[in-house]
């Protein structure tokens, strides 16, 4: 079974501009989490999706947004990107919300703002 | 709202010998879950262990264990036989139950323990 998969795996942006970031869960999952993981903030929680849900949210401006399609793959998006943007972002598919239900990790996306 | 603090920003252990990461938070909920993450240099994080905060028993996964004390709000991993390849961040993170604000999968992170293992 294929492990969850994050596009691109490294982007390079400058200031100003959007960045769009894909994750496609395993198959059969049906809930997105995203992270956003940086050396002075550690790893903060952006957003939870569930069947196209967002389910929750974490404390970020709304620069940063993000969507669930039919088929469980997710996308965030950072619009008008900052220096302290760059970060590894992560993201995490479960198949649902029990606590019962490992969440899985991608490898995730490195951005970098210059 | 929850916290997770880990206090040892750095450990280090000698192959085959064993090693206590501290871990201890803080939280008004009664049911809840912690974890313990690792996180190799590939950057993908794995589930090392997990703990049921309404189970006495403390979990165990082979060289694995940790130590539960919800009195103290303590959760510390010990890992046996240390070997090479356990060298990594390691994070713990809390998860409050479906009963204590709905459903979420929302993980509270630990500023984690890099670990290195010398040979």
């Amino acid at each position: 079974k294929a492990g969850v998969t994050q596009t691109p795996r490294y982007l390079i942006k400058t200031r100003g501009q959007q960045v769009t970031l894909s994750c496609s869960p395993i198959s059969g999952h049906r809930s997105v989490s995203w992270y956003q993981q940086t050396p002075g903030q550690g790893l903060q929680f952006l957003f939870e999706y569930f069947s196209e849900t967002q389910r929750n949210k974490g404390n970020f401006p709304g620069r940063f947004s993000g969507r669930q399609f039919s088929n469980s793959r997710s996308e965030m998006n950072v619009s008008t990107l900052e220096l302290g943007d760059s970060a590894l972002y992560l993201c995490a598919s479960s198949l649902g919300t029990d606590p019962l239900y490992e969440q899985y990790f991608g490898p995730g996306t490195r951005l970098t703002v210059t | 709202a929850q916290t997770v603090t880990q206090s040892q920003p750095e450990m280090s252990v000698q192959e085959a010998e064993t090693v206590t990461l501290s871990c201890t938070y803080d939280t008004s909920e009664s049911d809840y879950y912690l974890f313990w993450y690792k996180q190799p240099p590939s950057r993908q994080m794995i589930l090392v262990i997990r703990q049921e905060a309404y189970k006495q028993q403390n979990a165990t996964e082979n060289r694995f264990s940790v130590n539960f004390q919800k009195a103290a709000k303590s959760f510390s991993l010990k890992i046996s036989d240390s070997q090479l390849g356990d060298a990594a961040m390691y994070f713990c993170a809390y998860r409050g139950s479906r009963l204590s604000g709905g459903a979420t999968n929302k993980l509270i992170f630990g500023t984690g323990t890099l670990l290195a293992v010398q040979p």
